[in-house]
């Protein structure tokens, strides 16, 4: 079955660095978009950005340039989220999630979906 | 800012039936997906494509579309569906993923 597995909680002080890992099995690692999600405390779902797990060209949303960077290891089926110069705003819980995208010819619209997610990883920011 | 507009919020009766709405320019062309999330839990995809349901979502659940508007409608609605739901499609320039600002459903 599909699973998404990411690490474990983190704490780390503001101008530090952190790396999440999510590692994928079930499925063919490369055959299947991975995307980033933060979910700030009591906040909404904010999407990051994705990297395409076929050529590992990453894309990231206004906001995740710069400080972030999304990064593959495919021979162990697993993407990265690394965050550098950490700020206590960063504290949130940060999901992968597999993307599925495909056209519907018979309605003329595309449909594009998450349909697996990591169970999260809290990234909390304190001195 | 979000290009998905929601409701912040909804009530609705024990085993009566509630829409929640996702409004946003780029639903003429991309599917909205919805995501169930209840608290301390990841979300979970509920309604996909025109209106497909991954296994094990029950059937109660459904989704439509219609110009720049894509609903969920839970159809009566069971003590369990109360969580926080939010859409996802595309933005405007149909680059980039964006989520809706989430809709709180209370189940009375």
């Amino acid at each position: 079955q599909v699973q998404l597995v990411q690490s474990g909680s983190e704490l780390k002080k503001p101008g530090a660095s952190v790396k999440v890992s999510c590692k994928a099995s079930g499925y063919t690692f490369t055959s299947y978009a991975m995307n980033w999600v933060r979910q700030a405390p009591g906040q909404g779902l904010e999407w990051m950005g994705w990297i395409n797990t076929n050529t590992g060209n990453p894309t990231y949303a206004q906001g995740f340039t710069g400080r972030f960077v999304f990064s593959l290891d495919t021979s162990v089926s697993t993407a990265y989220l690394q965050i550098s110069s950490l700020k206590a705003e960063d504290t949130a819980v940060y999901y992968c999630a597999r993307e599925i995208g495909n056209y519907d010819i018979l309605t003329g619209y595309y449909k594009y979906y998450f349909d697996y997610w990591g169970q999260g990883t809290l990234v909390t920011v304190s001195s | 800012s979000s290009e998905l507009t929601q409701d912040p919020a909804v009530s609705v009766a024990l085993g009566q039936t509630v829409r929640i709405t996702c409004q946003g320019d780029s639903l003429r062309s991309y599917y909205a997906s919805w995501y169930q999330q209840k608290p301390g839990q990841a979300p979970v995809l509920v309604i996909y494509g025109k209106n497909n349901r991954p296994s094990g979502i029950p059937d109660r659940f459904s989704g439509s579309s219609s110009g720049n508007t894509a609903s969920l409608t839970i159809t009566g609605a069971q003590a369990e569906d109360e969580a926080d739901y939010y859409c996802n499609s595309r933005d405007s320039s149909g680059n980039h993923r964006v989520f809706g600002t989430g809709t709180k459903v209370t189940v009375l």
